[in-house]
């Protein structure tokens, strides 16, 4: 079993619709996560980190987290095309000093 | 902002040459990390480093090695390239611990012939 399981998509939403992307661990340890954004041929950039349970909002993004399912969500509203990327989860158990990645579920935002 | 660059973006070698690629971070982070990025694999840790002089290996170090002899600077090492080395190579930096966010490069794609 991977440490850190996604979906890999492709995943098609219409512009403005609310796509859903879910990530599962298998460290109950885990204490930090972090979604990333990966455009075509450019490298990953932070969307948002999460800590605790419960719900984080930043924009059009919220972040999901139930440690005790062991699953953490990124819920994107609105949706634009300019949001077709693929998504990478990551955690890190408090003693690590690195992350571990998902192999990533690649969006697609139809106009 | 938080910048890391990268020596390369591009870079073509032959089998059997030593390829070094380099990294700099210029936010006085603590740690500094080195990833290879597969279609269908995700991201990989090959090497990450928490201090000067200081490596740990990730989980697939076979092949590679790295350097840190400054704080800023966290060099990767093919000491005889080979073609399934032919990959995207990513570094990223973060404060310190893996609750920190990691701030990643531009990448290298690297292509041994």
């Amino acid at each position: 079993q991977k440490e850190v399981e996604q979906n890999s998509g492709p995943l098609s939403v219409p512009e403005g619709a609310i796509a859903s992307l879910n990530c599962t661990y298998s460290d109950r340890g885990s204490q930090s996560f972090f979604w990333y954004r990966q455009y075509s041929g450019k490298s990953p950039e932070l969307i948002m980190s999460i800590y605790s349970n419960g719900d984080k909002e930043d924009g059009r993004f919220t972040a999901q987290l139930n440690k005790a399912s062991q699953y953490v969500s990124l819920l994107i509203r609105d949706s634009q095309p300019s949001d077709s990327a693929t998504y990478l989860c990551a955690v890190s158990t408090s003693s690590a000093r690195q992350l571990t990645f998902g192999s990533g579920t690649q969006l697609t935002v139809l106009p | 902002d938080v910048k890391v660059t990268q020596s390369s973006r591009y870079l073509v070698k032959r089998t059997g040459e030593k390829v070094f690629l380099e990294c700099v971070q210029d936010m006085d982070h603590e740690n500094m990390f080195w990833y290879r990025q597969d279609p269908g694999l995700g991201l990989r840790l090959i090497y990450f480093s928490y201090d000067v002089k200081m490596k740990e290996k990730g989980d697939i170090p076979e092949g590679y090695s790295v350097s840190r002899e400054k704080k800023e600077r966290f060099s990767l090492i093919l000491e005889s390239a080979s073609t399934n080395q032919t990959s995207m190579y990513l570094c990223a930096s973060s404060l310190a611990g893996g609750a920190d966010t990691q701030y990643f490069g531009p990448g290298t794609r690297l292509t041994v012939l």
